[in-house]
């Protein structure tokens, strides 16, 4: 089971960005895929989800409005748009697993596998 | 939203056991999992739904909750698990505590 992520960005403040996150090794559409992110020096930050099987999406409520979490189902692969970028956006992005599948009834749960991380940098 | 309560840093010595604690409002009654950072690196699940072991993780690392308190406690300390140690919870949405940072002495 992997995550890959792609690769660092430069972004100037107010543009967007869209990172992927490629998976492999299990059924992409039967578990929830997360988003974190990690400014330097600093804690986790929950971002939100995309049930990768319906397309539907749970956004923290400090990022609804900015974020746009997509899927593509053919090649495996879940996206993360951020938009109307600030310097305080710098950070690790990365996407995460949900440990239980849409097959049991826990729902949203720990983050079993994790991608590499994306460096996202916003500066003028 | 839910507030999650980490100690900023643990020391031990090597071989001892190290004990990092993670309070919230009646945490007990929720489930707690536990990841591992190194710099650099992302974040490895070390301990899910309290006190349960992923594949590959030592059975050195143990997990509990109840009251208040949730602990993910390292038996038999080794340089390798020096790291920042950060627990998460799910309320209306999920929370991760501010990490503590494992010294290794």
């Amino acid at each position: 089971v992997q995550l890959v992520q792609s690769g660092a960005e430069v972004k100037k403040p107010g543009a967007s960005v869209k990172v992927s996150c490629n998976t492999s090794g299990y059924t992409f559409t039967d578990y929830y895929i997360h988003w974190v992110r990690q400014a330097p020096g600093q804690g986790l930050e929950w971002m939100g989800w995309i049930n990768p099987n319906s397309g539907g999406t749970n956004y923290a409520l400090k990022f609804q409005g900015r974020v746009t979490m997509t899927r593509d189902t053919s090649i495996y692969t879940a996206y993360m748009e951020l938009s109307s970028l600030r310097s305080d956006d710098t950070a690790v992005y990365y996407c995460a697993r949900n440990l239980a599948n849409f097959y049991d009834t826990i729902g949203p749960d720990a983050f079993d596998i994790w991608g590499q991380g994306t460096m996202v940098t916003v500066s003028s | 939203s839910y507030e999650l309560t980490q100690s900023l840093s643990v020391s031990v010595a090597l071989g001892q056991t190290a004990r990092i604690t993670c309070g919230g409002n009646n945490i007990g009654i929720k489930n707690v999992h536990w990841y591992q950072q190194k710099p650099a690196l992302a974040p490895v699940l070390v301990m899910y739904r309290n006190n349960n072991r992923p594949s590959g993780i030592p059975e050195r690392f143990s997990g509990s909750n109840s009251g208040n308190t949730a602990t993910l406690t390292i038996s038999r300390v080794q340089g390798g698990d020096e790291a920042d140690y950060y627990c998460q919870v799910w309320d209306s949405t999920t929370e991760f505590g501010g990490g503590t940072k494992l010294t290794v002495l």
